[in-house]
């Protein structure tokens, strides 16, 4: 089966960089997904990790490491925009199947 | 391009009825997954639909159905409801291609009330 731990909350002032970890036990495991959804939205999705290492896109990045089973989505020069709630995943090797981690909500204050 | 597309938006369901979500992917998708979201569970895997064949399945009762259509339109059905249905449904769409995620797009769900 499949398990991804994160941070329940996370709280941080504009301007400042969030960190947020997931850690996760997999079998057959393909890479880490990030996806934020802001309350009463969908979730949208932000990054892929299929290999080690940093994937950046904008003020987000994502890195993964297979060794230690280990991702994190860091979240630079915070805006009130991305309060919200982030949400590790895994896709499984068969087929399009999510397993998502419990979500890290992130409130950002002035 | 059009987003996914459910409907309806909000449902409100006595226990014992049974209730029928639709899920309309992006134009050219055709893998559409369900999830049930709620406050406890977080985000759960119902089921995945693959041109019309369900490629895969959750760990939810019977009760949970689903079906997809030639055009790549989704179905689910809850029957026989309960209190614990109570949840935001969320669908999600994707080209289908099996392992990576190439990034699903989500619908903004039903929330489905159970009184």
């Amino acid at each position: 089966g499949q398990s991804l731990e994160q941070p329940s909350e996370v709280t941080a002032v504009e301007g400042a960089i969030v960190q947020i970890n997931c850690t996760y036990q997999t079998s057959g495991f393909y890479g880490l997904s990030w996806y934020q959804q802001h309350d009463g939205g969908a979730p949208t999705f932000l990054s892929y990790n299929a290999l080690d290492g940093l994937e950046e896109t904008g003020r987000f990045s994502s890195f993964l490491s297979r060794s230690d089973s280990y991702g994190y989505l860091l979240l630079q020069e915070l805006q009130m925009k991305d309060s919200a709630s982030y949400f590790c995943a895994s896709p499984k090797a068969a087929g399009n199947k999510l397993t998502f981690g419990g979500g890290t909500r992130v409130l950002v204050k002035p | 391009k059009a987003g996914v597309t459910q409907t309806p938006r909000y449902l409100i369901k006595t226990r014992g009825q049974q209730v029928t979500l639709s899920c309309s992917p992006i134009s050219g998708h055709r893998s559409v997954s369900w999830y049930q979201q709620t406050p406890g569970q977080g985000l759960q895997f119902l089921f995945e639909y693959f041109s019309e064949t369900q490629r895969n399945k959750g760990n939810f009762p019977g009760r949970f159905s689903g079906r997809q259509f030639s055009n790549s339109r989704s179905e689910m059905n809850v029957s026989t409801l309960e209190l614990g249905d109570s949840a935001l449904y969320l669908c999600a769409s994707s080209l289908g291609w099996t392992g990576d995620d190439y990034g699903y797009t989500f619908g903004s769900g039903t929330r489905l009330t159970v009184v």
